[in-house]
Protein backbone atom coordinates (compact mmCIF):
# COMPACT_ATOMS: atom_id res chain seq x y z
CA UNK A 1 0.00 0.00 0.00
CA UNK A 2 1.78 3.21 -1.01
CA UNK A 3 -0.21 5.19 1.81
CA UNK A 4 0.00 9.14 0.29
CA UNK A 5 1.72 10.33 -2.53
CA UNK A 6 3.67 13.52 -3.37
CA UNK A 7 4.71 14.92 -6.73
CA UNK A 8 6.53 16.60 -7.47
CA UNK A 9 9.18 15.63 -4.93
CA UNK A 10 11.03 19.04 -5.29
CA UNK A 11 10.85 22.08 -7.87
CA UNK A 12 12.41 25.41 -8.30
CA UNK A 13 9.50 27.74 -9.51
CA UNK A 14 10.19 31.03 -10.55
CA UNK A 15 8.10 34.15 -9.11
CA UNK A 16 5.12 35.01 -10.42
CA UNK A 17 4.58 31.36 -12.22
CA UNK A 18 1.80 28.89 -11.35
CA UNK A 19 2.57 25.24 -9.86
CA UNK A 20 0.08 22.74 -8.60
CA UNK A 21 1.70 20.10 -6.18
CA UNK A 22 -0.49 16.66 -6.43
CA UNK A 23 -0.91 14.67 -3.70
CA UNK A 24 -3.12 11.43 -3.91
CA UNK A 25 -3.76 8.61 -0.83
CA UNK A 26 -5.00 5.33 -1.35
CA UNK A 27 -6.63 4.28 2.39
CA UNK A 28 -10.08 5.83 1.49
CA UNK A 29 -9.62 8.45 4.28
CA UNK A 30 -12.37 11.22 4.20
CA UNK A 31 -10.16 14.20 5.58
CA UNK A 32 -6.98 15.53 3.85
CA UNK A 33 -4.79 18.06 4.45
CA UNK A 34 -1.69 20.30 3.47
CA UNK A 35 0.57 22.01 5.81
CA UNK A 36 3.75 24.03 5.02
CA UNK A 37 6.63 23.44 7.24
CA UNK A 38 9.51 26.63 7.93
CA UNK A 39 12.39 25.57 9.71
CA UNK A 40 11.11 27.40 13.17
CA UNK A 41 7.88 27.12 13.02
CA UNK A 42 6.73 23.55 12.81
CA UNK A 43 4.10 22.53 10.57
CA UNK A 44 1.23 25.17 9.57
CA UNK A 45 -1.81 24.07 7.72
CA UNK A 46 -2.69 25.40 4.46
CA UNK A 47 -6.02 24.31 3.71
CA UNK A 48 -7.79 21.02 4.85
CA UNK A 49 -10.72 18.94 3.73
CA UNK A 50 -13.08 17.17 5.81
CA UNK A 51 -14.81 15.39 3.11
CA UNK A 52 -14.45 15.02 -1.16
CA UNK A 53 -16.59 17.83 -2.53
CA UNK A 54 -15.50 20.32 0.75
CA UNK A 55 -12.65 22.53 1.95
CA UNK A 56 -11.67 24.70 4.27
CA UNK A 57 -9.21 27.46 5.17
CA UNK A 58 -6.73 26.18 7.35
CA UNK A 59 -3.52 28.68 9.38
CA UNK A 60 -2.09 29.93 6.51
CA UNK A 61 -4.24 30.19 3.34
CA UNK A 62 -3.52 33.54 1.73
CA UNK A 63 -1.94 32.25 -1.75
CA UNK A 64 -2.72 28.78 -2.04
CA UNK A 65 -5.49 27.36 -3.26
CA UNK A 66 -7.21 23.77 -2.86
CA UNK A 67 -9.99 21.38 -5.10
CA UNK A 68 -11.28 17.60 -3.82
CA UNK A 69 -13.28 16.14 -6.87
CA UNK A 70 -12.51 12.87 -5.19
CA UNK A 71 -11.85 11.14 -2.34
CA UNK A 72 -8.17 10.60 -2.97
CA UNK A 73 -6.99 13.51 -4.49
CA UNK A 74 -6.45 17.20 -3.41
CA UNK A 75 -4.06 19.40 -5.10
CA UNK A 76 -2.89 22.50 -3.87
CA UNK A 77 -2.11 24.72 -6.18
CA UNK A 78 -0.33 28.12 -6.17
CA UNK A 79 -1.74 30.78 -8.56
CA UNK A 80 0.87 33.23 -8.46
CA UNK A 81 4.53 31.97 -6.52
CA UNK A 82 6.35 34.15 -4.23
CA UNK A 83 9.51 33.87 -2.82
CA UNK A 84 7.80 33.93 0.83
CA UNK A 85 6.19 30.73 -0.11
CA UNK A 86 9.17 28.72 -0.69
CA UNK A 87 8.88 25.83 1.66
CA UNK A 88 8.11 21.59 2.05
CA UNK A 89 5.19 21.03 1.84
CA UNK A 90 3.16 17.94 3.51
CA UNK A 91 0.09 16.14 2.38
CA UNK A 92 -1.74 14.35 4.97
CA UNK A 93 -4.93 12.24 5.37
CA UNK A 94 -7.04 11.23 8.26
CA UNK A 95 -10.31 9.01 8.95
CA UNK A 96 -13.10 11.45 9.31
CA UNK A 97 -14.78 11.63 12.70
CA UNK A 98 -13.22 11.67 16.13
CA UNK A 99 -9.64 12.73 16.34
CA UNK A 100 -7.50 10.34 14.86
CA UNK A 101 -4.01 10.02 13.42
CA UNK A 102 -2.91 11.85 10.32
CA UNK A 103 -0.29 9.87 7.97
CA UNK A 104 1.78 12.21 5.48
CA UNK A 105 3.27 12.33 2.53
CA UNK A 106 7.11 12.45 1.97
CA UNK A 107 7.18 16.18 1.45
CA UNK A 108 7.52 18.65 -1.73
CA UNK A 109 10.20 21.27 -1.23
CA UNK A 110 9.24 23.86 -3.38
CA UNK A 111 11.93 26.95 -4.16
CA UNK A 112 10.31 29.98 -5.36
CA UNK A 113 12.84 32.31 -7.01
CA UNK B 1 -4.15 32.45 20.00
CA UNK B 2 -3.81 29.32 21.71
CA UNK B 3 -1.07 27.50 20.78
CA UNK B 4 1.09 24.05 20.99
CA UNK B 5 4.59 24.60 21.73
CA UNK B 6 7.79 22.97 23.27
CA UNK B 7 10.06 23.49 26.28
CA UNK B 8 13.08 22.38 24.82
CA UNK B 9 14.36 23.05 21.37
CA UNK B 10 17.22 20.23 21.06
CA UNK B 11 17.84 17.51 23.66
CA UNK B 12 21.28 15.73 23.53
CA UNK B 13 21.29 11.80 25.13
CA UNK B 14 23.18 8.92 25.58
CA UNK B 15 23.08 5.76 24.04
CA UNK B 16 20.89 3.53 26.19
CA UNK B 17 19.46 6.35 28.57
CA UNK B 18 15.86 7.25 28.67
CA UNK B 19 14.78 10.46 26.84
CA UNK B 20 12.01 12.39 27.61
CA UNK B 21 10.62 15.20 25.25
CA UNK B 22 7.76 17.79 26.74
CA UNK B 23 5.21 19.81 25.48
CA UNK B 24 2.99 22.70 26.61
CA UNK B 25 -0.34 23.00 25.45
CA UNK B 26 -2.73 26.06 26.18
CA UNK B 27 -5.78 24.93 24.95
CA UNK B 28 -8.00 22.69 27.18
CA UNK B 29 -10.62 22.07 24.73
CA UNK B 30 -8.39 19.92 23.13
CA UNK B 31 -8.93 16.24 23.35
CA UNK B 32 -6.94 14.15 21.43
CA UNK B 33 -3.13 14.21 21.14
CA UNK B 34 -0.29 12.89 18.97
CA UNK B 35 3.14 12.70 19.06
CA UNK B 36 5.58 12.42 15.57
CA UNK B 37 8.81 11.74 14.76
CA UNK B 38 10.54 13.47 11.74
CA UNK B 39 13.34 12.05 10.36
CA UNK B 40 16.17 14.78 7.97
CA UNK B 41 14.41 14.55 4.51
CA UNK B 42 10.70 12.95 5.45
CA UNK B 43 7.19 13.28 6.56
CA UNK B 44 5.96 12.92 10.18
CA UNK B 45 5.31 9.26 11.19
CA UNK B 46 3.34 8.55 13.78
CA UNK B 47 4.84 7.65 17.14
CA UNK B 48 2.01 7.62 19.78
CA UNK B 49 -1.57 9.37 20.30
CA UNK B 50 -3.47 9.59 23.73
CA UNK B 51 -7.07 11.11 24.25
CA UNK B 52 -8.06 13.66 27.04
CA UNK B 53 -9.77 11.40 28.98
CA UNK B 54 -6.64 9.29 29.65
CA UNK B 55 -3.49 9.89 31.41
CA UNK B 56 -0.48 7.79 30.34
CA UNK B 57 -0.60 5.66 27.66
CA UNK B 58 2.40 2.96 26.58
CA UNK B 59 3.85 2.07 23.32
CA UNK B 60 6.42 -0.28 22.31
CA UNK B 61 9.89 1.96 23.91
CA UNK B 62 7.54 4.85 24.46
CA UNK B 63 5.27 6.14 27.15
CA UNK B 64 3.25 9.38 26.70
CA UNK B 65 2.03 11.28 30.11
CA UNK B 66 -0.92 13.96 29.85
CA UNK B 67 -1.31 16.35 32.86
CA UNK B 68 -4.66 17.53 31.88
CA UNK B 69 -4.28 19.89 35.06
CA UNK B 70 -1.18 22.16 34.21
CA UNK B 71 -1.41 21.37 30.38
CA UNK B 72 1.52 18.97 30.02
CA UNK B 73 2.43 16.40 27.53
CA UNK B 74 5.41 14.37 27.75
CA UNK B 75 6.83 11.59 25.48
CA UNK B 76 9.26 9.30 27.12
CA UNK B 77 11.63 6.65 25.17
CA UNK B 78 13.36 3.85 26.46
CA UNK B 79 17.04 2.99 26.34
CA UNK B 80 17.19 5.59 23.39
CA UNK B 81 19.10 4.41 20.33
CA UNK B 82 20.91 6.56 17.66
CA UNK B 83 17.57 5.74 15.30
CA UNK B 84 15.62 7.43 17.42
CA UNK B 85 17.66 10.63 16.70
CA UNK B 86 15.11 13.29 14.75
CA UNK B 87 12.78 16.01 15.38
CA UNK B 88 10.01 15.01 17.47
CA UNK B 89 6.48 16.79 17.45
CA UNK B 90 3.50 17.25 19.70
CA UNK B 91 0.33 17.58 17.71
CA UNK B 92 -3.25 18.60 19.31
CA UNK B 93 -6.39 17.73 17.69
CA UNK B 94 -9.83 19.74 18.43
CA UNK B 95 -12.95 20.35 16.60
CA UNK B 96 -13.75 24.22 15.63
CA UNK B 97 -16.87 25.54 15.64
CA UNK B 98 -16.01 25.60 12.04
CA UNK B 99 -16.11 21.63 12.15
CA UNK B 100 -12.82 21.79 11.09
CA UNK B 101 -10.89 19.27 12.85
CA UNK B 102 -6.69 19.41 12.35
CA UNK B 103 -3.71 18.41 13.72
CA UNK B 104 -1.77 21.88 15.35
CA UNK B 105 1.51 21.44 15.54
CA UNK B 106 4.60 22.31 18.37
CA UNK B 107 7.69 23.75 16.40
CA UNK B 108 9.48 20.25 17.14
CA UNK B 109 12.23 19.05 19.28
CA UNK B 110 15.67 18.02 17.86
CA UNK B 111 16.73 14.29 19.72
CA UNK B 112 19.92 14.12 19.43
CA UNK B 113 21.48 10.18 20.54
CA UNK B 114 25.31 10.30 21.30
CA UNK B 115 26.71 6.74 20.83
Amino acid sequence: TAGITQAPTSQILAAGRSMTLRCTQDMRHNAMYWYRQDLGLGLRLIHYSNTAGTTGKGEVPDGYSVSRANTDDFPLTLASAVPSQTSVYFCASSEQGTGTEAFFGQGTRLTVV
Amino acid sequence: GESVGLHLPTLSVQEGDNSIINCAYSNSASDYFIWYKQESGKGPQFIIDIRSNMDKRQGQRVTVLLNKTVKHLSLQIAATQPGDSAVYFCAENIEEDTGRRALTFGSGTRLQVQP
